[in-house]
């Protein structure tokens, strides 16, 4: 069975751009989390995607969005990039949305650098 | 909002010796999840625990749960070079009769184990 799936491995972009970044789910899973790790503030909590709806959001700007698909593919965009925002970011995928008894599968994660 | 707190940040050890890796908060979770984090990869489940006082044995890792539910370890016996990696608690709410909630995650132990 793959993994959940990120691609690109790695990004540099420049401030002021936007980049896409995406999630290739574990096949039946139906929900998608996104996570910024940084040395400094660990993993944060993005948002939740399930249903193609977004379910749980965290305390990002309006900078970051994200959608998902029908076959549970999720894309995440941040528009006017900061140095700030320079980051590994993970995506998640679990069958149902998150639940306290219920394992996160984590893809790989997308490398950004913004300089 | 719940916080978790892991302690210590940096554990640098040799191989051989015993560790324990703390996991606190002043919040009750319905369950704490233990994840490993290796340099370019996402984190992988180790563990969940759900009930309080419960201890669970992964070959040299050993998992417990406080009685209160607010506090959780994770002691490695005889530490080997292929234990070094990013060690991250997580805490989940059973929100009413949903379970639905994301998981909160703690900063992180980084662990080197010397040969």
């Amino acid at each position: 069975k793959a993994g959940v799936t990120q691609t690109p491995r790695y990004l540099i972009k420049t401030r002021g751009q936007q980049v896409t970044l995406s999630c290739s789910p574990i096949s039946g899973h139906r929900s998608v989390s996104w996570y910024q790790q940084t040395p400094g503030q660990g993993l944060q909590f993005l948002f939740e995607y399930f249903s193609e709806t977004q379910r749980n959001k965290g305390n990002f700007p309006g900078r970051f969005s994200g959608r998902q698909f029908s076959n549970s593919r999720s894309e995440m965009n941040v528009s006017t990039l900061e140095l700030g925002d320079s980051a590994l970011y993970l995506c998640a995928s679990s069958l149902v949305l998150q639940a306290y008894n219920s394992p996160l599968h984590f893809g790989n994660g997308t490398r950004l650098t913004v300089t | 909002t719940q916080l978790l707190e892991q302690s210590p940040q940096f554990l640098s050890i040799q191989e051989g010796e015993n560790l324990t890796v703390y996991c606190n908060s002043s919040s009750v979770f319905s369950s704490l999840q233990w994840y490993r984090q290796e340099p370019g990869e996402g984190p992988v489940l180790l563990v969940t625990v759900v009930t309080g006082g419960e201890v669970k044995k992964l070959k040299r890792l050993t998992f417990q749960f406080g009685d209160a539910r607010k506090d959780s370890s994770l002691h490695i016996t005889a530490a080997q070079p292929g234990d070094t990696g990013l060690y991250l608690c997580a805490g989940g709410i059973n929100a009413g009769g949903t379970s639905y909630g994301k998981l909160t995650f703690g900063q992180g132990t980084i662990l080197t184990v010397h040969p």
